[in-house]
């Protein structure tokens, strides 16, 4: 069965930072892009980044762009989101998502980990 | 600018049929797009891609009740024999320099 579980999410300070993990099982890990996506309270979805099989292909939207790194593990068939200078509108619950065998569309979503930018 | 517009809701009757848009905006009418639903306080699920010819491939399990089908800039996701589950927010989904997403449509079967 494919499966992601997303996890490190929590309660940070504004202007701190928390590392997201999401760990891929069923499938071949190393040869499907991967994204994180996000959802603030009561609000849509918001694609957040991409990394290409290899890793060696990141794309950000401009809303975390030099602030959020995402990285992979193929060995341990992970995926990470590095969050750095949190600010409050990045509250959200972040998804990870793996993309289909056509590139860009996302086919296998996890259930998300909740992340609270607060003082 | 690829962005993808959705009404912010739609209503129909239990047993009863409802079509979905999605709008490609000016110069993407070409792009093929893929829906996700999400039922209340679950994360999303992937439904199906859909080409812009309305050729489209469906994801794992899903039932036959849910079609797509295109015509120019818009993708329609038709839902057939509403059940009471298929309440949900509905989002289209596509690439261009990143995943761009609608804002989705939310649902209500009466």
């Amino acid at each position: 069965e494919v499966q992601l579980v997303e996890s490190g999410g929590g309660l940070v300070q504004p202007g701190g930072s928390l590392r997201l993990s999401c760990a891929a099982s069923g499938f071949t890990f190393s040869s499907y892009a991967m994204s994180w996506v996000r959802q603030a309270p009561g609000k849509g979805l918001e694609w957040v980044s991409a990394i290409s099989g290899s890793g060696g292909s990141t794309y950000y939207a401009d809303s975390v762009k030099g602030r959020f790194t995402i990285s992979r593990d193929n060995s341990k068939n992970t995926l990470y989101l590095q969050m750095n200078s949190l600010r409050a509108e990045d509250t959200a619950v972040y998804y990870c998502a793996k993309d289909s065998e056509s590139y860009g569309f996302m086919d296998v979503w996890g259930k998300g980990t909740t992340v609270t930018v607060s003082s | 600018q690829l962005v993808l517009t959705q009404s912010p809701s739609a209503s129909a009757s239990l047993g009863a049929s409802v079509k979905l848009t999605c709008t490609l905006s000016s110069g993407h009418s070409s792009y093929a797009i893929a829906w996700h639903q999400q039922q209340p306080e679950k994360g999303p699920r992937y439904l199906m891609k859909l080409n812009s010819d309305g050729s489209h491939s469906k994801g794992d399990g899903i039932p036959d009740r849910f079609s797509g089908s295109s015509s120019g800039a818009e993708r329609y996701l038709t839902i057939s024999s509403l059940q009471s589950e298929d309440e949900a927010d509905y989002y289209c989904q596509t690439w261009g320099t990143g995943r761009v997403f609608g804002g989705g449509t939310k649902l209500t079967v009466l």
